[in-house]
């Protein structure tokens, strides 16, 4: 089975600070994506990249970026963050041929 | 715009109850669909795909079925134990991996 790690569960910040949410999967699958999830709004697309140094905007890019130099390693960047970046992020890996996604643990960030 | 809907949003059985939760979507261009498993506080597990040319998946107590023609897929669950509390998720997938979300159905089986 695919293995896909995210560096933490839980994280707290403050207002402004630079976040980075990591993400590292054990096979060799093209297609990563970040999802954020937050109560009666589901899970919504934020960012994904179907190769190394490749990265398209998802449904909700705003005050994020995202880096991806090598092709296990996918990594969620918020600029300044903001209260209500507040969520549960996760990161999937795809395979580009069968299709099956599967996700990491979640990082549940809270922002002060 | 696809959009994915899930009923019941949730749903409470006593054990050892048969159950099925439904899922439908609006638009029958997909490329598979996927239902996941999520417990609180925790990432998703993959429970089943169905690819677009499929009608079903079976994994032990599970079956999915996939209708594209009516945007419809249902996941059944044999024997309900109370470990099978949780929320289901179906997401219907595009072209490239990219996954949209229903809003789950909060399972519980009472002892």
């Amino acid at each position: 089975d695919v293995k896909v790690t995210q560096s933490s569960r839980y994280l707290v910040k403050r207002t402004g600070e630079k976040v980075f949410l990591e993400c590292v999967q054990d096979m060799d699958h093209e297609n990563m994506f970040w999802y954020r999830q937050d109560p009666g709004l589901g899970l919504r697309l934020i960012y994904f990249s179907y190769d190394v140094k490749m990265k398209e905007k998802g449904d909700i890019p705003e005050g994020y970026s995202v880096s991806r130099e090598k092709k296990e390693r996918f990594s969620l960047i918020l600029e300044s963050a903001s209260t209500n970046q507040t969520s549960m992020y996760l990161c999937a890996a795809v395979s580009a041929g069968y299709n099956e996604a599967f996700f990491g643990q979640g990082t549940r960030l809270t922002v002060v | 715009k696809q959009e994915v809907t899930q009923i019941p949003a949730a749903l409470s059985v006593p054990e050892g109850e048969n159950l099925v939760l439904n899922c439908s979507f609006t638009d029958s261009a997909i490329y598979n669909l996927q239902w996941f498993r999520q417990d609180p506080g925790k990432g998703l597990t993959s429970l089943l795909l169905i690819q677009s040319s499929q009608r079903e998946q079976t994994s032990g107590r599970l079956n999915a079925s996939l209708d594209k023609s009516s945007g419809r897929s249902t996941l059944y669950i044999a024997a309900s134990q109370p470990g099978d509390s949780a929320t289901y998720l179906c997401a219907v997938g595009g072209q490239g991996g990219k996954l949209i979300f229903g809003q789950g159905t909060e399972l519980s089986v009472k002892p």
